[in-house]
């Protein structure tokens, strides 16, 4: 079946650098995806989201970007803090549906 | 808190053990969900419920039964678990099925011994 994945399964970065975390999917038909952060202890949170008549979308911090050529989603976390430290899940879905497909997750250790 | 809340947090249980999981979201949202988070495994769907009603039901033994009494509130009860269904249970709500508005609970830790 379809599904989606990552590319790596731990990423080390230093506090203050910038995070580059990778999402392959694979289902052509999916126009919404969503990245979302599980600390320790807690279940995922919404970070987020973009659609896919977008190319780049920008938060706090974060940016999606987003290649339907190659079906390839990343999420960039700008100047690294500890708090940052968590796995990141990408997940995608038809909008008009409501069944999210997740992706494996990375984790990120931020080092002080 | 997120507005989801789970109990219990862990849960250790026998195999010949019933058991069942509390999910209770204070966000005014009609749609409720289980999902299974194991280790080394992506989330996994289980069941969805829209406005009390079971709308999807992903190919999960019936070991596990999933109840929803009413918008807020959602079970998932255990009978006759196996070591392979210890993992973390998440619920989430939203409104209207609009994905971008999940909000996971904090999960229950469960262990099947």
């Amino acid at each position: 079946g379809e599904s989606v994945g990552l590319h790596l399964p731990t990423l080390s970065v230093q506090e203050g650098d910038n995070s580059i975390i990778n999402c392959a999917y694979s289902n052509s038909a999916s126009d919404y995806f969503i990245w979302y952060k599980q600390e320790s202890g807690k279940g995922p949170q919404f970070i987020i989201d973009i659609r896919s008549n977008m190319d780049k979308r920008q938060g706090q911090r974060v940016t999606v970007l987003l290649n339907k050529t190659v079906k390839h989603l990343s999420l960039q976390i700008a100047a690294t803090q500890p708090g940052d430290s968590a796995v990141y899940f990408c997940a995608e879905t038809i909008a008009a549906g409501n069944k999210l497909t997740f992706g494996g997750g990375t984790r990120v250790l931020v080092k002080p | 808190e997120t507005g989801v809340t789970q109990t219990p947090r862990h849960l250790v249980m026998g195999m010949t053990n019933k058991k069942s999981l509390k999910c209770e979201q204070h966000l005014g949202h009609n749609a409720m969900y289980w999902y299974k988070q194991s280790a080394k495994k992506p989330l996994e769907l289980m069941f969805v419920y829209n406005f009390k009603e079971q709308t999807e039901n992903n190919s999960v033994p019936s070991r596990f039964s999933p109840e929803c009494p009413n918008s807020s509130h959602l079970f998932l009860h255990l009978h006759t678990l196996q070591p392979e269904d210890s993992a973390l249970y998440l619920c989430a709500s939203s409104q209207d099925n609009r994905v971008g508005g999940y909000t996971f609970g904090s999960g229950t830790r469960l262990t099947v011994v």
